[in-house]
């Protein structure tokens, strides 16, 4: 099992370009997130989705789209980047239900100059 | 607001104990969580905890008080590859998870 893999794990963008993040977990899981992790704070939840077609915004999620076409795959877009979107993105996953333990992908980073 | 605060950094030494604090403020408590995350790599799951009282696994502990708002992580025995970031979070009442921003944990020989 690969678990929640993350591509690509490295990229550098300038400002106004627009990139995809994609997210791919084998674990049959229905619950998926993006998170962005900066230095000195928590993970911010960008947006989640419950189930394959379902979406819904997190704590940060303005600048960011996501796409929930398959339930195996989560795809986090940029549509203009900003050097305020430099950061460490993370996805999750976890299985049904309110509560339960996330696994998370190995995490990209991003640097938009 | 929501909350949740941790040490920012601590030092430890080889073969000793060290306790790492938690406390929150949150809208409701459903459960708190603790990861670990070494540089550069995924947060891993350690435990979880939604009644008060103790949880040990191995060299790791972690405790629970709702009426305090509080946790605590307790690694025995540190060993040098426990050098990580742990991070606790709080499913709140609406089932949203809130994330502490970790402590930094450095073991030294």
């Amino acid at each position: 099992n690969a678990g929640v893999t993350q591509t690509p794990k490295f990229r550098v963008l300038k400002t106004g370009q627009s990139m995809t993040l994609l997210c791919a977990q084998d674990m049959n899981h229905e619950y998926m997130y993006w998170y962005r992790q900066d230095p000195g704070m928590g993970l911010r939840l960008i947006h989640y989705s419950v189930g394959e077609g379902t979406t819904a915004k997190g704590e940060v999620p303005d600048g960011y789209n996501v796409s929930r076409l398959k339930k195996q795959n989560f795809l986090l877009g940029l549509e203009s980047a900003a050097p305020s979107q430099t950061s460490v993105y993370f996805c999750a996953s976890k299985t049904s239900g309110d509560t339960g333990e996330l696994f998370f992908g190995e995490g990209s980073r991003l640097t938009v100059l | 607001g929501q909350n949740i605060d941790q040490p920012t950094e601590m030092t430890a030494t080889e073969g000793a104990i060290v306790q790492i604090n938690c406390t929150y403020q949150t809208s409701g408590f459903n459960g708190l969580f603790w990861y670990q995350q070494h540089a550069g790599e995924a947060p891993t799951f350690l435990s979880y905890n939604v009644l008060d009282g103790l949880e040990e696994k191995g060299r790791f502990s972690s405790f629970l008080s709702r009426s305090k708002g509080y946790s605590y992580l307790l690694l025995k025995e540190l060993q040098m590859k426990d050098s990580a970031s742990y991070l606790c979070a709080v499913y709140d009442s609406n089932y949203q998870l809130i994330w502490g921003a970790g402590t930094k944990l450095i073991i030294k020989p």
